[in-house]
């Protein structure tokens, strides 16, 4: 089982620039949430989705960020006209069902916006 | 909303000893779940150990443990013999019962250096 996989890894983007992060859940998940990490900070919550439907997005700047989790295919976290304060790791977890039992996280994606 | 706070920005412990972790948090609910994370310089999050509150028993997980004091909103981690790949941050996280509350409100997060 290859857990949670994000990429890229790393990405660099100049201002005004779109950047569109991917993550793949664990084999036989279907709900995934994102998270954005600020250096010196805890994970703050972004959105939570299920196969091809928004369940929370009430962690989402309400411009110019979007999510989607198609029926198939990665999950997708776009960020449009990226800005400095963008900058940030942004890591992406799988569970099963609801979560309540924790989720398995991948290992983010750090956005470096130049 | 609920509050996750971590005071304590790092702490020091030489191998073989234990040392304990603190988390307090705020709620006006009576379900949830506490979770405690390891983050490691690899940077991805790794589940350590989890609480229902409804459940008066502490939580073990080999040699992690908790303390869990739910009139304080307590919540505290117990490592004993500690190894050098123990060290890592570690986040103290909250999540809601039921439904479709499942996001996780974390603490900022503690430093742990293990010193040989």
């Amino acid at each position: 089982n290859a857990g949670v996989m994000q990429n890229p890894r790393h990405l660099v983007r100049r201002r005004g620039q779109e950047a569109r992060l991917r993550c793949s859940p664990m084999k036989g998940h279907s709900h995934v949430y994102w998270y954005r990490q600020l250096p010196e900070e805890g994970l703050k919550f972004m959105v939570y989705l299920q196969k091809e439907n928004i369940i929370d997005e009430s962690g989402m700047p309400k411009e110019r960020f979007s999510a989607e989790f198609p029926k198939e295919g990665p999950s997708i976290l776009r960020i449009q006209q990226v800005v400095r304060g963008d900058s940030a790791a942004y890591f992406c977890a799988s569970s099963p069902d609801t979560g309540e039992r924790g989720y398995t996280f991948g290992s983010g994606t750090r956005l470096t916006v130049v | 909303a609920q509050t996750v706070t971590q005071s304590q920005p790092e702490m020091s412990v030489q191998e073989a000893e234990t040392v304990t972790l603190s988390c307090t948090y705020d709620t006006s609910e009576s379900n949830y779940y506490l979770f405690w994370y390891k983050q490691p310089p690899s940077r991805q999050m790794i589940l350590v150990i989890r609480q229902e509150a409804y459940k008066q028993q502490n939580a073990t997980e080999n040699r992690f443990s908790v303390n869990f004091q739910k009139a304080a909103k307590s919540f505290s981690l117990k490592i004993s013999d500690s190894q050098l790949g123990d060290t890592a941050m570690y986040f103290c996280a909250f999540m809601k019962r039921g439904g479709a509350n499942s996001k996780l409100t974390f603490g900022k997060g503690i430093t742990l250096s293990v010193r040989p």
